[in-house]
């Protein structure tokens, strides 16, 4: 079955430095990739959706220059958190979205940054 | 303003006993539906989803669903529990079938006891 891997699973990093976490679609090409933020005992938020070969497009209240987006391949979106904060710490989750089944996503398992 | 509300943090049953998790939904329009699971160090799983037709929505893992728009709500339902079942359970809604924008519950974590 369809397979997204994330790396790192976990990540600390100290503040002021930037931190950049990869979404792997492994066996299959991925067209949209969706970036989500979890905070603790609250719901996944959507923070921007990417679509291979252009920008993304974010949603309210994300900044954009604070996370950078890139999805340069099919198989491949990365997210960037530039001059990382205490409040930046969250759980990242990625999910993928194949071209050739449009109604299924495969989600990443998540990668948790701690920024001291 | 769409949102969902899952309205308990922590559920723990017995492993045999029956669960139902509750979920009210609020969309403006036509809502697709959906249950994930979350088990440690893995990604969200889609255990079912409701476009349309029948309310009575059948997934894996021996997961069913009920849509009742009067009610707004979508509880998921599973008759036997399995200590495997353990994890956390999101209900989500969307305004396309393709989930461009999925909006989710805060979960439920459900723990089983022998």
């Amino acid at each position: 079955g369809a397979v997204v891997s994330q790396h790192p699973s976990w990540v600390i990093c100290k503040s002021g430095t930037s931190v950049k976490i990869e979404c792997r679609s492994l066996d299959f090409q991925a067209t949209t990739m969706f970036w989500y933020r979890q905070f603790p005992k609250q719901s996944l938020m959507l923070m921007a959706t990417s679509n291979e070969g252009s920008k993304a497009t974010y949603e309210q209240g994300v900044e954009k220059d604070k996370f950078l987006i890139n999805h340069a391949s099919l198989t491949l979106s990365t997210l960037t958190v530039t001059s990382a904060h205490p409040e930046d710490s969250s759980f990242y989750i990625c999910s993928a979205r194949a071209l050739s089944r449009a109604n299924v996503l495969t989600f990443g398992a998540g990668s948790r940054l701690t920024v001291l | 303003a769409q949102s969902v509300t899952q309205p308990d943090i922590h559920i723990t049953v017995s492993e045999g006993a029956s669960l139902e998790l509750r979920c009210n939904y609020s969309y403006g329009a036509t809502p697709y539906l959906f249950w994930y699971v979350q088990s440690p160090g893995q990604g969200l799983q889609l255990l079912l989803k409701y476009f349309s037709g029948d309310t009575l929505v059948q997934g894996i893992k021996g997961f069913e669903a009920e849509f009742k728009r009067s009610q707004s709500s979508f509880n998921l339902r599973k008759p036997s529990v399995h200590w495997s079942d353990a994890a956390e359970y999101f209900c989500a809604v969307a305004g396309d079938p393709g989930a461009n924008n999925l909006f989710f519950g805060t979960g439920t974590r459900l723990t089983v006891i022998p």
